[in-house]
């Protein structure tokens, strides 16, 4: 059935150096995607969102990639720091049904 | 404040009794989610709520587990016999009536002994 997941369930990168998460999905209708962020202890917390009639959206060292072509999401993290180390789940939507949530990812930085 | 909150934040109880699981969403918010986070895990929903309209039961894994919202504010999810497996983070949700975005509580950890 339709489902969203992640490549990759762990990632750990230096500190200064930019992280990529990547996230998978299957529903071609998807026409609304979000990031969330959850460290440890604590609900996720909303990052960044893009919509379908986009490819690229940026934040304050966030930047959000989706490609419909090969439906894949992708969070992008410059210059991470040790506060960035969480669990990141990538989430989609299309039309009226909500939200559906992947497994998420664990970036943990490296000082 | 302007999060949603939840109550207690931790929870310890024993097999077999009652526990209520209490959300408050952001003001002024129409629809609350309930999900379920195992450990290390993903979200799973519950139950879905949006306005005055019969909420969504569909992801209540018993008939032990239920939910209510009373006055279109406050939520509170009840899980009556507890057992251990039903040992999780239980989140709450809220999102504005012209909005896609949902917003997260801090969560309750619940653990039964």
């Amino acid at each position: 059935g339709e489902s969203v997941g992640l490549h990759l369930p762990t990632l750990s990168v230096q500190e200064g150096d930019n992280s990529i998460i990547n996230c998978a999905y299957s529903n071609s209708a998807s026409d609304y995607f979000i990031w969330y962020k959850q460290e440890s202890g604590k609900g996720p917390q909303f990052i960044i969102d893009i919509r379908s009639n986009m490819d690229k959206r940026q934040g304050q060292r966030v930047t959000v990639l989706l490609n419909k072509t090969v439906k894949h999401l992708s969070l992008q993290i410059a210059a991470t720091q040790p506060g960035d180390s969480a669990v990141y789940f990538c989430a989609e939507k299309d039309g009226n049904n909500d939200m559906r949530f992947g497994a998420g990812t664990r970036l943990t930085v490296k000082p | 404040g302007a999060g949603v909150s939840q109550s207690p934040s931790n929870k310890v109880t024993e097999k077999g009794k009652d526990v209520e699981l209490r959300c408050d969403p952001i003001s002024g918010h129409t629809a609350l989610y309930w999900y379920r986070q195992s450990l290390g895990q993903g979200l799973e929903f519950l139950i879905y709520f949006q306005g005055n309209s019969a909420p969504d039961k569909s992801g209540l894994p018993s008939d032990r587990f239920s939910a209510e919202r009373t006055g279109g504010s406050v939520s509170t999810l009840t899980i009556q016999r507890t057992q251990q497996e039903d040992s999780a983070v239980y989140l709450c949700a809220s999102r504005g009536l012209a909005s896609e975005t949902q917003y997260f509580g801090p969560g309750t950890r619940l653990l039964v002994l």
